[in-house]
């Protein structure tokens, strides 16, 4: 099987920078996404990394390393807005050829003043 | 101008009943999605359609029976509701789903199903 781990909670303060791991063990695979989800909101997706190393987008960066198994999502100057639940995703294809996204079992990030 | 929308936002019934869940995505993607987000916020995918057309099924009990009238739409039927149906059902979208580029996912803001 498919799987995903990653810390269930991390706190951070605001300003601060917080790393969010994720190890997986899965076959296929083509790729890491991150998404976001606010309480009570809908996953929305902040990054995408196939090969090896570090995307940036703004505040936020992206890591894979693929010979290890291993992402991370790196948020940086910290703000209350980033208090969410952070997911990664794996990219594979289901036998149909199509995509199929499997989810970690998200990390519930807590920003405080 | 909502992307992917869900109705309704909340359900609340009885077990034993049937109920309807209704998705719409106006981004012209190919392929829709339901997943499944339970009280741990583990998010599971249940179908996937692209253009109308079943591709994926994952082990889902058979009381659930997706529908998808045109691209734009898919729908949820679950039957015999219960207890364990409780959870969020979201609603996704991307562009078409083929191969292994990057397509982000748009997700609706989900249908809180709750069985009494």
């Amino acid at each position: 099987g498919q799987s995903l781990e990653q810390p269930s909670e991390v706190t951070a303060v605001e300003g601060a920078i917080v790393q969010i791991n994720c190890t997986y063990q899965t076959s296929g695979f083509y790729g890491l996404s991150w998404y976001q989800q606010h309480d009570g909101g809908a996953p929305t997706f902040l990054s995408y990394n196939a090969l090896d190393g570090l995307e940036e987008t703004g505040r936020f960066s992206s890591f894979l390393s693929r010979s290890d198994s291993y992402g991370y999502l790196l948020l940086q100057e910290l703000q209350m807005k980033d208090s969410a639940s952070y997911f990664c995703a794996h990219l594979g294809l289901a036998n149909t050829g199509f995509q199929k996204l499997v989810f970690g079992t998200g990390t519930r990030l807590l920003v405080s003043p | 101008d909502t992307a992917v929308s869900q109705t309704p936002k909340y359900l609340v019934t009885q077990m034993g009943n049937d109920k309807s869940i209704k998705c719409e995505q106006n981004l012209g993607h190919d392929t829709m999605y339901w997943y499944k987000q339970d009280s741990k916020k583990f998010l599971k995918i249940m179908f996937s359609y692209n253009n109308k057309e079943l591709i994926i099924n994952e082990t889902v009990p058979n009381r659930f029976s997706p529908k998808s009238p045109d691209k734009a739409h898919l729908n949820l039927h679950i039957n015999s509701l219960e207890l364990g149906d409780s959870a969020v059902y979201f609603c996704a979208s991307s562009q078409d789903g083929r191969g292994a580029s990057n397509q982000p996912q748009h997700f609706g803001d989900g249908t809180r199903l709750s069985i009494l």
